[in-house]
C-alpha cells in the first residue's frame, strides 16, 4: 500500500532564509503528489501537485517541489520565507487501487523565527 | 471558489452519545471524504463516498458511519461517542479521477468526555 515519510516532524528557520520541507514516498506506480499548507485552527489547503512532465512544480505562495523518482521524494521549497509561512504542512500520495482520495503524511510543523 | 462547509466548528458530547457531523460541498463533486486529524499521526482517511448513497471504508472506519442521501451533503455519524474519538474532523469533497484537487473543509474540533 501506498505510503508518506515526512522525516522532520518540526523546523524552524529565520525569516528570510530559505525553506526545504522533506517527503519520501512509497507507490508501486507513477505517483500523483500534492502538498497541503494547514495555518492554525484552519483547513488545508493546496500549495501544489505532481502528475507527470516536468519535474520541478511551481505553486502558490512562491513554494515549488521537484519530483525525483530515483530518490522517491518530492521536496517542498521556498528561497525565502515569510512569517506568514509559519504553519503544518503535509505532504500526500493518491491512494492506490483506483479509488480517489488521499494518503498523508504525519506533517511538518514550520516555525519561523524573526 | 469551491466552499466544503462542515456546519459544526466545536462540539462537547458526552460518551455514548449518538453524533452527526455534517458536510456540505457547492461544487458538484461525485467524491466526498472524512479524515481524522491527530497530533503526530497527520490525517487518516475514514470514510469515502463516490457518488450517492455509495461508501467505502477508509483505513480507520471503526466506530464510524456515514450518509450521503444527496450528492452534496456527506455525514459522517459516530453511533456512540468514545472519549478516544476526540479529534479534529476534516470534511474534503473533489471531482472524479485520481489527482483532482481535493477541497477540505475547515474541520470540526469534536470533544467527547
Amino acid at each position: 500500500a501506498q505510503s508518506v515519510t515526512q522525516p522532520d516532524i518540526h523546523i524552524t528557520v529565520s525569516e528570510g532564509a530559505s525553506l526545504e520541507l522533506r517527503c519520501n514516498y512509497s507507490y508501486g506506480a507513477t505517483p500523483y503528489l500534492f502538498w497541503y499548507v494547514q495555518s492554525p485552527g484552519q483547513g488545508l489547503q493546496l500549495l501544489l501537485k505532481y502528475f507527470s512532465g516536468d519535474t520541478l512544480v511551481q505553486g502558490i505562495k512562491g513554494f515549488e517541489a521537484e519530483f525525483k523518482r530515483s530518490q522517491s521524494s518530492f521536496n517542498l521549497r521556498k528561497p525565502s520565507v515569510h512569517w506568514s509561512d509559519a504553519a503544518e504542512y503535509f505532504c500526500a500520495v493518491v491512494r492506490e487501487g483506483g479509488a480517489d482520495g488521499l494518503t498523508f503524511g504525519k506533517g511538518t510543523h514550520l516555525i519561523i523565527q524573526p | 471558489d469551491v466552499k466544503v462547509t462542515q456546519s459544526s466548528r466545536y462540539l462537547v458530547k458526552r460518551t455514548g452519545e449518538k453524533v452527526f457531523l455534517e458536510c456540505v460541498q457547492d461544487m458538484d463533486h461525485e467524491n466526498m471524504f472524512w479524515y481524522r486529524q491527530d497530533p503526530g499521526l497527520g490525517l487518516r482517511l475514514i470514510y469515502f463516498s463516490y457518488d450517492v448513497k455509495m461508501k467505502e471504508k477508509g483505513d480507520i472506519p471503526e466506530g464510524y458511519s456515514v450518509s450521503r442521501e444527496k450528492k452534496e451533503r456527506f455525514s459522517l455519524i459516530l453511533e456512540s461517542a468514545s472519549t478516544n474519538q476526540t479529534s479534529m474532523y476534516l470534511c474534503a469533497s473533489s471531482a472524479t479521477g485520481s489527482g483532482n484537487t481535493i477541497y477540505f473543509g475547515e474541520g470540526s474540533w469534536l470533544t467527547v468526555v
